[in-house]
């Protein structure tokens, strides 16, 4: 079974631009979450999906989006770039919602993200 | 949000050493989770806890789920250079809750 794909891999953009990510969940998968991973702050929760609806949503500005489509698959958007919003950025899958009992998460290998 | 609280911070450990972290919440869980990062790299789960007192093992991994739900706890037995790298504990709620991760470096 293939696991959670992530892309790019690695991006560079510079200040005030946007970015879209991709991520493709586990197959059968229909929960994506995101997360923002810095040094200082760890893991960050930014939004989770469930059969295309925003189930959760983190404390972050509303410069961070994202949608999930009809295939589970979702994309996170960030526009107009900050320095601080370098980092890597991981999505998870998962079976189920957050809130099943016996749920687990499967994480991707990460988007670099890098603001100049 | 909520965060786990996990300790030791960091741990330097000669090879063939075993080590023990542990992650605590001021909520009860019903699920526990470890993962090992390995730098620049996505967590990988290791171990997956479903039931208070249930104790779990993956190799030389070895993971328990807390009597009182609020805590859990992950041994590596004879460490080897490879165990390097950041391990945290998780655990769901209205969202995933990680912990502040356990920096482990092995040396050889």
């Amino acid at each position: 079974k293939a696991g959670v794909t992530q892309t790019p891999r690695y991006l560079i953009k510079t200040r005030g631009q946007q970015v879209t990510l991709s991520c493709s969940p586990i197959s059968g998968h229909r929960s994506v979450s995101w997360y923002q991973q810095t040094p200082g702050q760890g893991l960050q929760f930014l939004f989770e999906y469930f059969s295309e609806t925003q189930r959760n949503k983190g404390n972050f500005p509303g410069r961070f989006s994202g949608r999930q489509f009809s295939n589970s698959r979702s994309e996170m958007n960030v526009s107009t770039l900050e320095l601080g919003d370098s980092a890597l950025y991981l999505c998870a899958s998962s079976p189920g919602q957050y809130m099943s009992s016996g749920n687990t998460i499967y994480f991707g290998e990460g988007s670099w993200l890098t603001v100049v | 949000g909520q965060q786990l609280n996990q300790s030791p911070q960091s741990m330097f450990i000669q090879e063939g050493e075993d080590v023990s972290m542990n992650c605590t919440s001021s909520s009860i869980f019903n699920t526990w989770l470890w993962y090992k990062q390995d730098p620049g790299e996505g967590p990988v789960l290791l171990i997956a806890l479903y039931k208070a007192g249930e104790l779990t093992s993956n190799g030389r991994l070895t993971a328990q789920f807390g009597i009182t739900r609020k805590d859990s706890f992950l041994n590596i037995s004879a460490s080897i250079p490879s165990d390097v790298g950041i391990y945290f504990c998780a655990g769901p709620g209205n969202q995933f809750y990680f912990g502040t991760g356990t920096s482990l470096t092995v040396i050889p």
